[in-house]
């Protein structure tokens, strides 16, 4: 079956650095991977989508890369700062799913400090 | 746009009790999705439904939980009887058709004691 790793449960970095988060996935190539931002008691915000066939996307101070060669997509957040603090997801595809399912990694909360 | 609505927010039962969590999608949005968040398992589908038909249900725990969609601006799932073990944040969330953004509601936190 397959697998979704986020490698890092936290990440804490100092307001103004870039956060670099990863996803790492296994066992089939998807069309397309996507990244969301979670709040406490807040249900995931989508942010990003990137397909296959798109080796970078930027949004405003947002960047994903999707290298299907490696099956990792990373996610990188420049100047950041301390609103930038949240759990982010990465979510893509299930093999053989219907369209619009998706399977969710376990996230990795960043921490900006002032 | 009031975005996607769940109630109740919050849901405090004993074991044995039947509950029901409620969602109203997006207006014109036709795919339905329930979530189960865990801090062990993380975010993990339920059911899927696409213009009110159940499509993918295979990531219903057991027969102690159904999902209705009875139209397009209204789905429920209910768990009946509860158990500890089913104490999770859960989340709605709906697409459009075509489209593969998702949006969620800001979920139903479920204690059963």
């Amino acid at each position: 079956s397959q697998k979704i790793e986020q490698n890092s449960e936290a990440l804490n970095i100092q307001e103004g650095k870039t956060a670099t988060l990863t996803c790492n996935y296994t066992n089939y190539s998807p069309a397309y991977l996507q990244w969301y931002r979670q709040d406490p008691g807040r249900g995931p915000v989508f942010l990003l989508l990137i397909r296959e066939n798109e080796k970078e996307k930027r949004k405003e101070r947002l960047k994903v890369t999707f290298d299907t060669t490696l099956k990792q997509s990373l996610f990188h957040i420049t100047a950041s700062q301390p609103a930038d603090s949240a759990t982010y997801l990465c979510a893509l595809p299930p093999y053989g799913g219907s369209q619009g399912n998706l399977i969710f990694g376990k996230g990795t909360k960043l921490s900006v400090k002032p | 746009d009031a975005g996607v609505i769940q109630s109740p927010r919050h849901e405090v039962t004993e074991m044995g009790q039947e509950v029901t969590l409620r969602c109203k999608p997006i207006s014109g949005h036709n795919s339905l999705f329930w979530y189960r968040q865990t801090m062990m398992r993380g975010l993990e589908l339920l059911i899927y439904f696409n213009n009110n038909v159940p499509i993918d249900d295979s990531g219903m725990p057991e027969d102690r939980f159904s999902a209705k969609m009875p139209n397009a601006s209204f789905s429920t799932l209910k768990i009946q009887p509860s158990e500890p073990r089913d104490s999770a944040v859960y989340f709605c969330a709906s697409s459009f058709e075509g489209a593969y953004e998702q949006y969620f509601g800001p979920g139903t936190r479920l204690t059963v004691t």
